[in-house]
């Protein structure tokens, strides 16, 4: 499988745990994005990798949230003190650095806090 | 006033029938478009870049009004395999984050 993998797929997790979620986006894209949604609503832009230089970060994304891409490869996203408001399916996407802007997205992690 | 706005819809439409969606944008700035398509419980999925001349593939149309600060995608005889929520995607002022709208619903029956 080429495409952009998440893993976990899903995670069940107690309020006030810490949760890891990782990224292998597709090989040759140096270009990664983090998103968040949640029933209803678009996925709402988290944050930016271009290899492994974080360019941009939401204000949604607070304090407990930390995102990294070491090596300009996989990524992953950390939240502490999970909250119930934390429920949501994280989504992670890849682009080329070519110009193309389409996104190819992976299935997600599905979060959910109890 | 949030940076891509969308009508939630639902869109219910026969099928055969043509449908349009328009998404407004705030930023007079922004240079690039998309429309996505999300069916539900899968991720996104790219259906077209907009142009300013408009573009067309097959029977969906998607057009760009920089005056007006919308874009619109139009689907001529709806399938039921059409039915899905399309999200307008716009790249924001810092050229790194697609903005998503909350995206329309469309469901086509028979």
């Amino acid at each position: 499988d080429t495409g952009v993998s998440q893993d976990p797929r899903h995670k069940i997790t107690k309020r006030g745990q810490n949760v890891t979620f990782r990224c292998d986006p597709i090989s040759e894209h140096n270009r990664l994005y983090w998103y968040r949604q949640t029933l209803g609503q678009g996925p709402e832009f988290l944050t930016y990798f271009q290899n492994e230089a974080q360019l941009e970060k939401s204000r949604l994304l607070s304090d407990r949230f930390s995102a990294e891409r070491p090596k300009g490869s996989f990524s992953t996203l950390e939240i502490q003190r999970t909250e119930q408001g934390d429920s949501a399916m994280y989504l992670c996407a890849s682009i080329s650095g070519q110009g193309n802007e389409k996104l190819f997205f992976g299935s997600g992690t599905q979060l959910s806090v109890l | 006033r949030k940076e891509v706005e969308q009508d939630p819809g639902p869109f219910n439409v026969p099928e055969g029938a043509t449908v349009a969606f328009n998404c407004t944008y705030s930023n007079s700035a922004s240079q690039s478009f998309f429309w996505y398509r999300q069916d539900c419980r899968k991720e996104p999925k790219l259906l077209m870049s907009v142009y300013s001349s408009g573009n067309e593939d097959g029977r969906f149309t998607a057009q760009l009004n920089r005056a007006s600060q919308y874009i619109s995608l139009l689907i001529r005889d709806s399938k039921l395999s059409d039915s899905a929520t399309y999200l307008c995607v716009v790249i924001s002022n810092s050229g790194y984050a697609l903005n998503f709208g909350k995206g329309t619903s469309l469901l086509v029956t028979p």
